[in-house]
Order: C-alpha cells, then sequence, then structure tokens
C-alpha cells in the first residue's frame, strides 16, 4: 500500500530564508507526486505535480520540488520565504497505473514565517 | 472559474440529527472523493466513487454513507451524527493527473 511521511509536523523560517518542507512515499513503482497548500479557512490548492516529466517540478508561488526516485523524495523547496507562505502544506500521493484514483496525504507540515 | 462547490461552508448540528453535504463538480468528472481532516492526521479517505451510483469505502467509512446520483454531485451523509464527527470535510474530483478540491465544510456537532 501507498503511503507518504511528511518530516515534521511544524517548520519556522525566517522571511528571505530557505523553505524546505520534507517528503518521502512508500510505493512498489514511482507514483503520481503531489504537494498542496491550505491557507486558513480554505480547501487546498495545487501547488504542484510530479506525473513522470521532468524530476524538478516548477510550481506556483516560487516553489519547486525535486521526484528523487533513489531515496523516493520529493521534497518542496522555495529559495526566499515570504510572509504570505505561511501555511499548511499537504504531500500526497497517488498510483500512476490508475489514473484518477484517490489521493493518500501525508499528515502535512505547518510553515510558519517570522519577520 | 468555479471547479468544485461544496454546499456549506460552516454547518452546526446537533447530536444525533442526520446531516447531508453536498459536493458539485463542473468539470464531468468521473471521480469524487469525501476525506475528513483534522489536526495532526491529515486528509483521511471516507468514501468514494468512480460512476454515478457506484461507490466504494475509503479508510474510515464508519458512521457514513454517500448517494451519487448524477456525475456531477455527491452526497455525504451522516445518518446519526456524533461529536466525534466535529471534523473539516472536503470533497474532491479528479481527472486524468489533476485533482481539484472545493473549500471544505467545517461540521460542528453539538
Amino acid at each position: 500500500a501507498q503511503s507518504v511521511t511528511q518530516l515534521g509536523s511544524h517548520v519556522s523560517v525566517s522571511e528571505g530564508a530557505l523553505v524546505l518542507l520534507r517528503c518521502n512515499y512508500s510505493s512498489s513503482v514511482p507514483p503520481y507526486l503531489f504537494w498542496y497548500v491550505q491557507y486558513p479557512n480554505q480547501g487546498l490548492q495545487l501547488l504542484l505535480k510530479y506525473t513522470s516529466a521532468a524530476t524538478l517540478v516548477k510550481g506556483i508561488n516560487g516553489f519547486e520540488a525535486e521526484f528523487k526516485k533513489s531515496e523516493t523524495s520529493f521534497h518542496l523547496t522555495k529559495p526566499s520565504a515570504h510572509m504570505s507562505d505561511a501555511a499548511e502544506y499537504f504531500c500526497a500521493v497517488s498510483d500512476r497505473n490508475q489514473a484518477g484514483t484517490a489521493l493518500i496525504f501525508g499528515k502535512g507540515t505547518t510553515l510558519s514565517v517570522s519577520s | 472559474d468555479v471547479k468544485v462547490t461544496q454546499s456549506s461552508r460552516y454547518l452546526v448540528k446537533r447530536t444525533g440529527e442526520k446531516v447531508f453535504l453536498e459536493c458539485v463538480q463542473d468539470m464531468d468528472h468521473e471521480n469524487m472523493f469525501w476525506y475528513r481532516q483534522d489536526p495532526g492526521l491529515g486528509l483521511r479517505l471516507i468514501y468514494f466513487s468512480y460512476d454515478v451510483k457506484m461507490k466504494e469505502k475509503g479508510d474510515i467509512p464508519e458512521g457514513y454513507s454517500v448517494s451519487r446520483e448524477k456525475k456531477e454531485r455527491f452526497s455525504l451523509i451522516l445518518e446519526s451524527a456524533s461529536t466525534n464527527q466535529t471534523s473539516m470535510y472536503l470533497c474532491a474530483s479528479t481527472g486524468w493527473r489533476e485533482c481539484h478540491f472545493g473549500p471544505g465544510t467545517r461540521l460542528t456537532v453539538t
């Protein structure tokens, strides 16, 4: 069964600092991978997704993630944090062999950004 | 640019009430899902549907049922609401390589 582990339930950075949110997946074959962001009292918004094209995926708001098969990782990064990046971030995985299957989510990482 | 809508953003119900949460998508997706979100637990799958009148149990179906009479609409039903069902409920629909979420319904059961 597929699973996702997000290391660190809470990450704090200063404005302008590097953001690194960690995600590792467990799957017998390389899956599709996603990062979502959730701002307070809102639904989930897709940041970026990996579907077997380029291993470095660029998303919205300056975020990017790199798929590393050897490490079974899909960490999310942003070179310079902004106050508006404060939110909860979820990594998710789905089975590439079954289009439209349910996403399996990690437990989330709350990002705090201080001035 | 509306894709997935949910009938209520906030809902307060009493223990024992029957509760309906409605979700509508306008992308002609076949697959629709209901998740609940709780602090520290992430999103957990309750039920999903691959087609009209079809439903499958997710990881935590107990206390819930669903209905999918039309392709665009997927309803979550709490037959007899309990306080442990107080949560944020998120609906999603998926097409090929994409998944869209609704804004969520924050349900409080008192």
